[in-house]
């Protein structure tokens, strides 16, 4: 079955504890993204990678760093996280780009920061 | 950067009624794309529009993209207790980067 995965669904850490959230596609997606949704604000671009060891940085980089190594997989680093960074986050691919592909949603990881 | 304001922020119908929301952009964009978010789930991929005008419709949702390419919306005719969740609109303005509206929420009371 054709779908995006995220590990974990749900987490709660402290402040200041590297954490990554994984996430995988097996659809052969050259485009990847991360999104943060918050209330009010809808969803938020992260990063993204249009291929692999191509990323680029989206409307709210600070505080995370992605690494694409490998096409499937497109994980997201918190190095040292933060309350404000308590969120529902959610991994996406398409195609070719994001901006004329379809993308396709993981079920989303929420995160809480303490 | 690129800004999309959508609006309502919340709308609730009752059954059977129309529905519409409305997604702004400050700049010309390439295309437009519409997602839906059920409650608790994650936003699933409705429709592009690509040219200047273009009004697409499936079933009872009709897409419009506005002759300047600067804004669209999504209609919903009598809507129905299926259609309830959050309506999302992503804009391009021709690069990767990925800009989504502030999401309409849609209540529809039996």
């Amino acid at each position: 079955e054709a779908q995006v995965t995220q590990n974990p669904r749900y987490l709660i850490t402290v402040t200041g504890k590297k954490l990554t959230v994984t996430c995988s596609q097996n659809m052969n997606h050259e485009y990847m993204s991360w999104y943060r949704q918050d209330p009010g604000l809808g969803l938020r671009q992260i990063y993204y990678s249009m291929n692999v060891e191509v990323t680029d940085k989206g409307d709210v980089p600070e505080g995370y760093k992605v690494s694409r190594k490998e096409k499937r997989n497109f994980p997201l680093i918190l190095e040292s996280p933060s309350p404000n960074q308590t969120s529902l986050y959610f991994c996406a691919s398409s195609l070719t780009s994001g901006s004329i592909d379809t993308q396709y949603f993981g079920p989303g990881t929420r995160l809480t920061v303490l | 950067g690129q800004q999309v304001m959508q609006i309502p922020q919340y709308q609730h119908v009752q059954e059977g009624e129309d529905f519409t929301t409305y997604c702004n952009s400050s700049t010309t964009l390439s295309n437009i794309q519409w997602y839906k978010q059920r409650p608790g789930g994650h936003p699933v991929f409705l429709i592009q529009l690509v040219k200047s005008g273009e009004v697409k419709k499936q079933k009872r949702l009709t897409f419009q993209f506005g002759e300047a390419k600067k804004n669209s919306s999504l209609h919903i005719t009598a809507t129905q207790t299926t259609d309830v969740g959050t309506y999302f609109c992503a804009a391009s303005g021709g690069y990767q980067k990925v800009t989504f509206g502030t999401g309409t929420k849609l209540q529809v009371i039996p």
